[in-house]
């Protein structure tokens, strides 16, 4: 069974570009989720899609960041304009009961310069 | 006061030594615990999952909870140096998962 992927794995891009990022997650999982972790803090929750709704967005940090899973399956974010605090690595997750025994991607690595 | 606390560490030990990893949390409404190892430029890796007090092992790894006094650790025995990582801890209650900052783990052969 393949686990969740995350696409990019590295992201270099300059303050005011557009970045998106892809999480395709493990298959039958309805629960998606979103993290972040910047340097030094502890990893923080973004969003949690349950199938294509947002269940929670509370912890998105503002208007720059979108998060998208049209159909259920894949899920996309996106950060417009990216400022030089959006550096961090991105993790996405997954599981079939919300909040509980989520499974996580290896990231992709944000670096806005 | 964090909602969940992990001293960062580094924490070195010596190949077959037992490691004691803990975290203290402050909200009670935290219902489920999970342990995660992430080893360096991967994602977490869910080790150790439980919602009660108490103990549960899995080979080398024991989890425990003590609700009472907001406390869990991860027992690692006869600790390898593949189990050089971070371990991070991480509650959920009805909140998504709140992480700890994670202890750096290395097991010197």
């Amino acid at each position: 069974e393949a686990g969740v992927t995350q696409f990019p794995s590295h992201s270099v891009i300059e303050k005011g570009q557009t970045v998106t990022l892809r999480c395709d997650p493990i298959s039958g999982h309805d629960n998606l989720y979103w993290y972040r972790r910047v340097m030094g803090k502890e990893i923080k929750f973004l969003l949690h899609f349950v199938k294509e709704s947002k269940q929670d967005e509370s912890g998105m940090p503002n208007n720059r960041f979108l998060a998208e899973r049209t159909g259920g399956t894949y899920s996309t974010l996106k950060v417009q304009p990216a400022e030089l605090e959006d550096s961090g690595v991105y993790f996405c997750a997954s599981s079939q009961v919300p909040n509980t025994e989520a499974f996580f991607g290896q990231g992709t690595r944000l670096t806005v310069v | 006061q964090k909602e969940v606390e992990q001293d960062p560490g580094p924490l070195s030990v010596p190949e077959g030594a037992i490691v004691s990893l803990n975290c203290t949390y402050s909200n009670s409404a935290f219902q489920y615990f999970m342990w995660y190892r992430q080893y360096s430029r991967k994602g977490p890796e869910l080790l150790m999952y439980t919602y009660s007090s108490g103990n549960k092992e899995d080979g080398r790894f024991t989890a425990q909870v003590d609700k009472s006094s907001k406390y869990i650790s991860l027992f690692i025995r006869d600790s390898q140096p593949s189990d050089s990582a971070t371990y991070l801890c991480a509650m959920v209650g009805n909140t998504p998962l709140v992480f700890g900052k994670g202890t750096r783990l290395s097991v010197i052969a």
